[in-house]
């Protein structure tokens, strides 16, 4: 079974840091790409971030250059979100998700909360 | 960018009726369109891929249609369990992009 279990959100002031985890199981971690999408309260979907197979291949939502690292470990079978320069409008649900090699996402996690506020 | 924009918002529906959602593209995204379902507190589930492909363990009553830029998603029968909100995606071009959201509600 496919498993994305998201952990790090959190409180944070504005212009703090966070980094946010996401272990994965059920599947041959390695051989898929990721994705990272947010949900503010109350709110619709918003991509973040994708990251290839290898990490060689990465992309950011214009929201969030500049201010936010994706990354894995394909040896810990885990997915990461360095998030820095924290705004109030970074506030959301963040979901790590799994992408086919059509670029769809097919699983999702349960998703963490980050809240910025001072 | 592709502005993704789905209609209506709401939709109010009775158990057993059909719903019709609809998502437009500002520009074409071929047949690269997903659909999910997303209930209250709960991370979004894939429904529909390549427009009109059900993901795996998707009932037969959910169909997705078209291309390009105009796409449906068909509830043919809404079952209680059927309310909640509709999302589309596109995956043809970065960035990715989602519609608003179309809210399915009991009428």
């Amino acid at each position: 079974e496919v498993q994305l279990v998201e952990s790090g959100g959190g409180l944070v002031q504005p212009g703090g840091s966070l980094r946010l985890s996401c272990a994965a199981s059920g599947f041959t971690f390695s051989s898929y790409e990721m994705n990272w999408v947010r949900q503010a309260p109350g709110k619709g979907l918003e991509w973040v971030s994708y990251i290839s197979s290898s990490g060689s291949t990465i992309y950011y939502a214009d929201s969030v250059k500049g201010r936010f690292t994706i990354s894995r470990d394909n040896a810990k079978n885990s997915l990461y979100l360095q998030m820095n320069s924290l705004r109030a409008e970074d506030t959301a649900v963040y979901y790590c998700a799994r992408v086919t090699g059509w670029l769809f996402t097919d699983y999702w996690g349960q998703g963490t909360l980050v809240t910025v506020s001072s | 960018e592709i502005v993704m924009t789905q209609s209506p918002a709401t939709l109010s529906v009775s158990p057993g009726e059909r719903a019709t959602l609809s998502c437009r593209a500002s520009q074409s995204v071929s047949s690269n369109l997903a659909w999910y379902q997303q209930k209250p507190g709960q991370a979004p589930r894939l429904l529909i891929y390549g427009a009109s492909t059900r993901a795996t363990g998707i009932p037969a009553r959910f169909s997705g249609s078209g291309s390009g830029t105009e796409f449906t998603l068909t509830i043919s029968s809404l079952q209680s369990e059927d309310f909640a909100v509709y999302y589309c995606q596109q995956y043809n071009n970065w960035p990715l992009g989602f519609g608003g959201g179309t809210k399915v509600e009991i009428k």
